[in-house]
Protein backbone atom coordinates (compact mmCIF):
# COMPACT_ATOMS: atom_id res chain seq x y z
CA UNK A 1 0.00 0.00 0.00
CA UNK A 2 0.72 3.82 0.02
CA UNK A 3 2.49 5.14 2.43
CA UNK A 4 4.32 8.66 3.41
CA UNK A 5 6.61 8.78 5.98
CA UNK A 6 7.97 12.25 7.15
CA UNK A 7 10.71 12.25 9.76
CA UNK A 8 10.14 13.55 13.50
CA UNK A 9 9.20 17.08 15.10
CA UNK A 10 11.94 19.33 15.26
CA UNK A 11 12.68 22.37 17.65
CA UNK A 12 14.86 25.48 15.49
CA UNK A 13 15.61 28.89 16.67
CA UNK A 14 14.93 31.98 14.49
CA UNK A 15 17.09 32.18 12.17
CA UNK A 16 17.58 28.66 11.53
CA UNK A 17 17.19 26.43 9.10
CA UNK A 18 14.81 23.09 9.14
CA UNK A 19 14.61 19.68 6.96
CA UNK A 20 11.93 17.78 6.69
CA UNK A 21 12.03 14.16 5.21
CA UNK A 22 9.03 12.41 3.45
CA UNK A 23 10.13 8.81 2.44
CA UNK A 24 7.43 7.27 0.33
CA UNK A 25 6.81 3.39 -0.59
CA UNK A 26 4.55 0.88 -1.99
CA UNK A 27 4.21 3.09 -5.57
CA UNK A 28 6.42 4.02 -8.08
CA UNK A 29 8.43 6.54 -7.01
CA UNK A 30 9.26 8.50 -10.31
CA UNK A 31 5.62 8.42 -11.48
CA UNK A 32 3.82 10.86 -8.71
CA UNK A 33 4.57 14.02 -8.17
CA UNK A 34 5.16 15.15 -4.14
CA UNK A 35 3.64 18.33 -3.06
CA UNK A 36 3.87 20.37 0.34
CA UNK A 37 1.07 21.56 2.46
CA UNK A 38 1.90 23.40 5.73
CA UNK A 39 -1.03 24.06 8.70
CA UNK A 40 0.38 26.69 11.37
CA UNK A 41 -1.45 26.34 14.36
CA UNK A 42 -5.21 26.54 14.52
CA UNK A 43 -4.67 27.46 11.10
CA UNK A 44 -6.17 26.29 7.50
CA UNK A 45 -3.92 24.65 4.93
CA UNK A 46 -1.17 26.36 2.90
CA UNK A 47 0.45 25.26 -0.44
CA UNK A 48 3.96 25.34 -0.45
CA UNK A 49 5.58 23.61 -3.38
CA UNK A 50 5.96 20.38 -5.16
CA UNK A 51 8.32 18.36 -7.18
CA UNK A 52 8.42 15.95 -9.87
CA UNK A 53 10.50 12.98 -8.68
CA UNK A 54 11.30 11.75 -11.97
CA UNK A 55 12.81 15.08 -13.49
CA UNK A 56 13.47 16.67 -9.66
CA UNK A 57 11.77 19.74 -10.57
CA UNK A 58 10.55 21.87 -8.51
CA UNK A 59 7.67 24.34 -8.23
CA UNK A 60 7.13 26.90 -4.78
CA UNK A 61 4.69 29.19 -4.31
CA UNK A 62 5.65 32.72 -4.20
CA UNK A 63 5.13 33.34 -0.81
CA UNK A 64 8.10 30.97 -0.07
CA UNK A 65 10.59 31.84 -2.93
CA UNK A 66 14.07 31.80 -2.18
CA UNK A 67 13.16 30.25 1.18
CA UNK A 68 12.43 26.57 0.13
CA UNK A 69 14.05 23.67 -1.70
CA UNK A 70 12.40 20.75 -2.50
CA UNK A 71 15.12 17.63 -3.89
CA UNK A 72 14.72 13.92 -4.19
CA UNK A 73 16.91 10.85 -3.65
CA UNK A 74 15.58 8.23 -6.30
CA UNK A 75 17.81 5.67 -4.47
CA UNK A 76 15.37 5.72 -1.36
CA UNK A 77 12.19 7.30 -2.85
CA UNK A 78 12.57 10.03 -0.32
CA UNK A 79 11.66 13.64 -1.01
CA UNK A 80 12.85 16.46 1.09
CA UNK A 81 11.95 19.95 2.33
CA UNK A 82 14.62 22.64 3.46
CA UNK A 83 13.15 26.06 4.62
CA UNK A 84 15.48 28.44 5.42
CA UNK A 85 15.43 31.83 7.77
CA UNK A 86 12.83 30.70 9.82
CA UNK A 87 10.94 32.73 11.90
CA UNK A 88 8.30 31.93 14.88
CA UNK A 89 5.65 32.42 12.05
CA UNK A 90 7.26 29.01 10.53
CA UNK A 91 5.73 27.26 13.60
CA UNK A 92 3.60 24.62 11.77
CA UNK A 93 2.95 20.91 10.84
CA UNK A 94 4.12 20.46 7.93
CA UNK A 95 2.77 17.81 5.66
CA UNK A 96 3.80 15.49 1.76
CA UNK A 97 1.19 14.71 0.19
CA UNK A 98 0.35 12.58 -3.53
CA UNK A 99 -2.40 12.36 -5.61
CA UNK A 100 -4.40 9.86 -6.69
CA UNK A 101 -3.91 7.42 -9.73
CA UNK A 102 -6.00 8.75 -11.80
CA UNK A 103 -6.15 12.38 -10.81
CA UNK A 104 -4.75 15.45 -9.11
CA UNK A 105 -6.31 15.33 -6.06
CA UNK A 106 -4.59 14.25 -2.42
CA UNK A 107 -5.21 10.80 -1.98
CA UNK A 108 -1.65 10.15 0.12
CA UNK A 109 -0.56 12.28 3.02
CA UNK A 110 2.12 11.83 5.30
CA UNK A 111 1.72 11.93 9.28
CA UNK A 112 3.21 15.22 9.58
CA UNK A 113 5.88 16.65 11.03
CA UNK A 114 5.62 20.06 13.63
CA UNK A 115 8.12 21.99 13.08
CA UNK A 116 8.12 24.87 16.16
CA UNK A 117 10.49 28.12 15.78
CA UNK A 118 11.25 29.43 19.28
CA UNK A 119 13.90 31.60 20.82
CA UNK B 1 -3.62 32.87 -8.38
CA UNK B 2 -7.07 31.65 -7.75
CA UNK B 3 -8.55 32.75 -4.28
CA UNK B 4 -11.18 30.61 -2.46
CA UNK B 5 -13.86 31.19 -0.02
CA UNK B 6 -15.89 29.43 2.38
CA UNK B 7 -18.66 30.36 4.19
CA UNK B 8 -19.89 30.14 6.83
CA UNK B 9 -16.64 29.85 9.20
CA UNK B 10 -18.24 27.46 11.43
CA UNK B 11 -21.58 25.88 11.90
CA UNK B 12 -23.66 23.86 14.57
CA UNK B 13 -25.59 21.09 13.78
CA UNK B 14 -27.66 18.57 15.28
CA UNK B 15 -27.73 15.27 15.32
CA UNK B 16 -29.55 13.72 11.99
CA UNK B 17 -29.53 17.31 10.75
CA UNK B 18 -28.44 18.11 7.44
CA UNK B 19 -24.90 20.57 7.36
CA UNK B 20 -24.62 22.56 4.28
CA UNK B 21 -21.00 24.30 3.36
CA UNK B 22 -20.46 26.35 0.59
CA UNK B 23 -16.60 26.97 -1.22
CA UNK B 24 -16.63 29.83 -4.44
CA UNK B 25 -13.82 30.23 -6.35
CA UNK B 26 -12.36 33.18 -7.81
CA UNK B 27 -12.77 32.00 -11.21
CA UNK B 28 -14.15 29.24 -12.94
CA UNK B 29 -13.01 25.73 -12.01
CA UNK B 30 -14.43 24.02 -15.16
CA UNK B 31 -12.03 22.46 -17.57
CA UNK B 32 -13.57 22.59 -20.85
CA UNK B 33 -11.76 20.05 -22.09
CA UNK B 34 -13.27 17.72 -20.08
CA UNK B 35 -16.51 18.90 -18.83
CA UNK B 36 -14.91 18.49 -15.19
CA UNK B 37 -14.99 20.56 -12.33
CA UNK B 38 -11.02 20.83 -10.77
CA UNK B 39 -12.59 20.79 -7.15
CA UNK B 40 -11.92 18.74 -3.84
CA UNK B 41 -12.99 18.80 -0.25
CA UNK B 42 -11.68 17.32 2.44
CA UNK B 43 -12.18 16.39 6.17
CA UNK B 44 -9.69 16.92 8.71
CA UNK B 45 -9.82 15.79 12.36
CA UNK B 46 -7.32 17.23 15.26
CA UNK B 47 -3.93 15.98 14.88
CA UNK B 48 -4.93 13.98 11.64
CA UNK B 49 -3.77 14.82 7.37
CA UNK B 50 -6.68 15.65 5.73
CA UNK B 51 -8.67 13.45 4.19
CA UNK B 52 -10.37 13.44 1.02
CA UNK B 53 -13.62 13.37 0.32
CA UNK B 54 -14.81 14.12 -2.88
CA UNK B 55 -13.52 14.86 -5.89
CA UNK B 56 -14.27 15.89 -9.53
CA UNK B 57 -16.79 18.72 -7.44
CA UNK B 58 -19.37 15.86 -6.97
CA UNK B 59 -17.52 12.22 -6.99
CA UNK B 60 -17.30 10.36 -3.54
CA UNK B 61 -14.08 8.95 -2.98
CA UNK B 62 -13.91 5.16 -1.97
CA UNK B 63 -15.17 4.55 1.35
CA UNK B 64 -16.50 7.91 2.39
CA UNK B 65 -19.97 7.20 3.60
CA UNK B 66 -23.25 8.09 1.15
CA UNK B 67 -24.26 10.89 3.81
CA UNK B 68 -21.28 13.05 2.22
CA UNK B 69 -22.33 14.78 -1.10
CA UNK B 70 -20.74 17.00 -3.43
CA UNK B 71 -22.71 19.54 -6.22
CA UNK B 72 -21.68 23.11 -8.13
CA UNK B 73 -20.18 23.92 -11.41
CA UNK B 74 -18.10 27.08 -12.14
CA UNK B 75 -17.39 29.10 -9.03
CA UNK B 76 -19.81 27.82 -6.43
CA UNK B 77 -19.74 24.90 -5.17
CA UNK B 78 -21.45 22.75 -2.07
CA UNK B 79 -20.30 20.11 0.30
CA UNK B 80 -23.31 18.15 1.83
CA UNK B 81 -23.50 16.25 5.16
CA UNK B 82 -27.32 14.91 5.28
CA UNK B 83 -27.20 13.11 8.13
CA UNK B 84 -24.67 14.45 10.67
CA UNK B 85 -22.97 11.88 12.55
CA UNK B 86 -20.82 12.65 15.76
CA UNK B 87 -17.94 10.86 13.45
CA UNK B 88 -18.35 14.13 11.42
CA UNK B 89 -17.06 16.59 13.79
CA UNK B 90 -14.41 18.39 11.73
CA UNK B 91 -13.03 21.26 9.90
CA UNK B 92 -13.94 21.19 6.21
CA UNK B 93 -11.83 22.32 3.47
CA UNK B 94 -12.04 22.97 -0.57
CA UNK B 95 -9.46 22.75 -2.79
CA UNK B 96 -8.98 24.09 -6.38
CA UNK B 97 -6.96 22.14 -8.53
CA UNK B 98 -7.41 23.85 -11.72
CA UNK B 99 -4.51 26.63 -11.53
CA UNK B 100 -1.72 23.50 -11.98
CA UNK B 101 0.69 22.91 -9.66
CA UNK B 102 -0.66 25.57 -7.02
CA UNK B 103 -3.51 24.19 -5.50
CA UNK B 104 -5.07 26.77 -2.97
CA UNK B 105 -7.12 25.41 -0.68
CA UNK B 106 -10.43 27.54 1.30
CA UNK B 107 -9.99 28.74 4.87
CA UNK B 108 -11.84 25.82 6.06
CA UNK B 109 -15.42 25.40 7.61
CA UNK B 110 -15.60 24.16 11.05
CA UNK B 111 -18.62 21.62 12.10
CA UNK B 112 -19.92 21.05 15.74
CA UNK B 113 -22.79 19.53 17.14
CA UNK B 114 -25.30 21.83 18.34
Amino acid sequence: QVQLVQSGAEVKKPGASVTVSCKTSGYTFTRHYIHWVRQAPGQGLEWMGVISPSTGRPTYAQKFQGRVSLTRDTSTNTVYMDLTSLGTEDTAVYYCARPGDDYPFYVYWGQGTLVTVSS
Amino acid sequence: DIVMTQSPDSLAVSLGERATINCKSSQSLLYSSNNKNYLGWFQQKPGQPPKLLIYWASTRESGVPDRFSGSGSGTDFTLTISSLQAEDVAVYYCQQYYSTPQFTFGPGTKVDIK
